[in-house]
């Protein structure tokens, strides 16, 4: 079954506090892995999209990378303007709908 | 700018009562999908639609309608058969079906009364 999974659930950060979340899926033939940020009572925006294992995009504090099982967002010293969910999506086998992990709420505190 | 306009923000609906939600786009993209958003769970799609006057069913459309009588517009329904209609919904919207990145409103959220 097609799936995705995001890891932790909720996760706080001092101020500066380096830190990773975590994106697992399981589809076939993958068709690209997609980063969102939504704010509190907004839509997501889109952040990243990245296609092939090894690969890298960077925007200001993040860096997100890709394996074949999984995919990592970097937040070097964060800031509180940084708080959001991150949302993980990938298209599923066949490509026709996108689905949608249940996000990371990150919380960082001055 | 481009971008998608979703109306209202804010809806209360009492029991037995079917509501529309309003989705509107200038970004001259084909495709355009509707997603329910609930605390603790991912976006789940309730329809989307390849191209003006088609619209398919997503994984929880009992309850919900939907018409794409132009491109820019794809409004939702939500009926009075849908038993839990209480959620976040967010609109979306792509340059073609099921390819790159999704664009979204700022969402529109429903409550029963």
């Amino acid at each position: 079954e097609d799936q995705v999974t995001q890891s932790p659930e909720a996760l706080r950060l001092q101020e500066g506090e380096s830190s990773s979340l975590n994106c697992s899926y399981t589809v076939s033939g993958l068709r690209g892995l997609f980063w969102y940020r939504q704010d509190p009572g907004k839509g997501p925006e889109f952040l990243f999209t990245l296609y092939s294992a090894g690969e890298e995009k960077e925007k200001e504090r993040l860096k997100a990378t890709l394996t074949k099982k999984e995919s990592f967002l970097h937040i070097t010293a964060p800031k509180p303007e940084d708080s959001a969910t991150y949302l993980c999506a990938v298209p599923n086998t066949g490509g026709f709908k996108t689905i949608f992990g249940a996000g990371t709420r990150l919380f960082v505190k001055a | 700018d481009g971008g998608i306009t979703q109306s209202p923000k804010y809806l209360f609906r009492k029991e037995g009562q079917n509501v529309t939600l309003s989705c509107e786009q200038n970004l001259n993209h084909d495709a355009m999908y509707w997603y329910r958003q609930d605390p603790g769970q991912g976006l789940r799609l309730i329809y989307y639609s390849q191209i003006v006057n088609d619209f398919q069913k997503g994984d929880i459309a009992e309850g919900y309608s939907v018409s794409r009588e132009k491109k820019e517009s794809f409004p939702l329904t939500v009926t009075s058969a849908q038993k839990n209609p209480t959620a976040f919904y967010l609109c979306a919207s792509s340059i073609k079906w099921g390819t790159g990145e999704l664009f979204f409103g700022e969402g529109s959220r429903l409550t029963v009364l």
